[in-house]
């Protein structure tokens, strides 16, 4: 059974860098897209990226200037790095896997984690 | 980037009802579509993927249907463990979207 766990500071304060682990066990990282997603207190969710685990990448064009995302084969982790947060940053955050589509295209989510929030404030 | 609308944004019902949510998108997107559910405090769940097809472990309640711009989430007989928010979600485009979100509360 695949499991994903996100973990972080809690607490960050407006300015300041958000930075977020996932650590991904009973599968290899190798062979996936995985993906972050946010949501916001209260509403819907919102995709934040997703990466290839040879480290291509894709962004929220909304987000794409403030962040950062990694894969750590070694160690069968994903980073998130978001920059220059503001209280509209708060949210919980997810990782995620992708099935592919077509063998190759990142598709819809498989697994989830549960979720860590975020709180931006000082 | 690909819009997605849901209606309706809340449904009542009650246990052993039908209903149905619509899930839009601002232009064609084939039949890369998912449903997720998601209860109170929890992560999502995938419900359905590639627009009709049930993901493994999910009750045949659950029925997806639709290509292009216009898809349904059907649950045929709505249970307890039914009563949740309801989110569409295009993977068409290398944008990711999702629908706002459709409330199934106890009426």
């Amino acid at each position: 059974q695949v499991q994903l766990q996100e973990s972080g500071p809690g607490l960050v304060k407006p300015s300041e860098t958000l930075s977020l682990t996932c650590t991904v066990s009973g599968d290899s990282i190798s062979g996936y897209y995985w993906s972050w997603f946010r949501q916001p207190p209260g509403k819907g969710l919102e995709w934040v990226a997703y990466i290839h685990y040879t480290g291509s990448t894709n962004f929220n064009p909304s987000l794409k200037s403030r962040l950062t995302i990694s894969v750590d084969t070694s160690k069968n982790q994903l980073s998130l790095q978001l920059i220059s947060v503001t209280a509209a940053d708060t949210a919980v955050y997810y990782c995620a896997r992708l099935v592919a589509v077509a063998g190759h295209y990142p598709g819809n989510v498989d697994y989830w984690g549960q979720g860590t929030l975020v709180t931006v404030s000082s | 980037d690909i819009q997605m609308t849901q209606s309706p944004s809340t449904l009542s019902a009650s246990v052993g009802d039908s209903v149905t949510i619509t899930c839009r998108a601002s232009q064609s997107i084939s039949s890369w579509l998912a449903w997720y559910q998601q209860e109170p405090g929890k992560a999502p769940k995938l419900l359905i993927y590639k627009a009709s097809i049930l993901e493994s472990g999910v009750p045949s309640r659950f029925s997806g249907s639709g290509s292009g711009t216009e898809f349904t989430l059907t649950i045929s007989s709505l249970q307890p463990d039914d009563f949740a928010t309801y989110f569409c979600q295009q993977y068409n485009s290398y944008i990711f979207t999702f629908g706002p979100g459709t409330k199934v509360d106890i009426k």
